[in-house]
């Protein structure tokens, strides 16, 4: 079983309106979270890191939250543009490996004009 | 993507023929890694290599086989290949300190027939 569960496997969104991502995790010891963004045909592109201590934060229109008790983490876009077309991928490393990430399988996310 | 290069980027190839996919960094990272990526899971890892003595089995690697030529240079070899490594691939790299941040190149897309 994936440690890392992403909810919904996809969602389609109209231009300017606001989507939350979902991401339940099972990994432990908890190290390090992170949200990927992955354009089609592109390799994934590191939008946040948060650690254990952090409960939110941003960047741009991207905020994500993280509540280390409940083991669940959120990405939420704030007034969507086409160009957010793509998939949001959550990574969760533990403390106890070297580096080693255990992937969601994400969430596709169509932004329609 | 610049900083992590990956060549063919697209490969289409028959059962039982061996491919190899390159993959080059100009991050300076001593930490390469190959993944590969299926249609509603997460990346999976293949193999990676802390330096160019050091290389290690991920939990995917039957099948596949890796060379780590420079600092810059880790290779990706499937000896035989079969149907069911019909996927895309990517390469990362990362440092080797926290919070050992991983960048992907643009992927290989590879079917085999």
């Amino acid at each position: 079983k994936n440690q890392v569960e992403q909810s919904p496997q996809s969602l389609i969104i109209l231009e300017g309106k606001n989507c939350t991502l979902q991401c339940n995790y099972t990994v432990s010891p908890f190290s390090n979270l992170r949200w990927y963004k992955q354009d089609t045909g592109r390799g994934p592109v590191s939008l946040t890191i948060m650690t254990f201590s952090e409960n939110t934060k941003s960047n741009g229109r991207y905020t994500a939250t993280l509540d280390a008790d409940t083991k669940q983490s959120s990405l939420h876009i704030t007034a969507s543009q086409l160009s957010d077309s793509a998939s949001y991928i959550c990574v969760v490393r533990a403390t106890d490996s070297w580096g080693k990430l255990q992937f969601g399988a994400g969430t596709q996310v169509v932004v329609t004009p | 993507d610049a900083d992590v290069t990956q060549t063919p980027r697209n490969r289409i190839t028959k059962t039982g023929k061996r491919i190899m996919l390159e993959c080059s960094q100009t991050k300076g990272h001593d930490r390469m890694y190959w993944y590969r990526q299926d249609p509603g899971l997460g990346l999976r890892l293949i193999y990676y290599s802390f330096d160019v003595k050091d290389i290690n089995k991920g939990e995917i690697s039957d099948g596949y086989s890796v060379s780590r030529q420079a600092q810059a240079k880790f290779s990706l070899s499937l000896e035989s290949a079969i149907p069911n490594q019909t996927a895309l691939y990517f390469c990362a790299t990362s440092d080797k300190r926290e919070p050992y941040e991983q960048y992907f190149g643009p992927g290989t897309r590879l079917t085999v027939t």
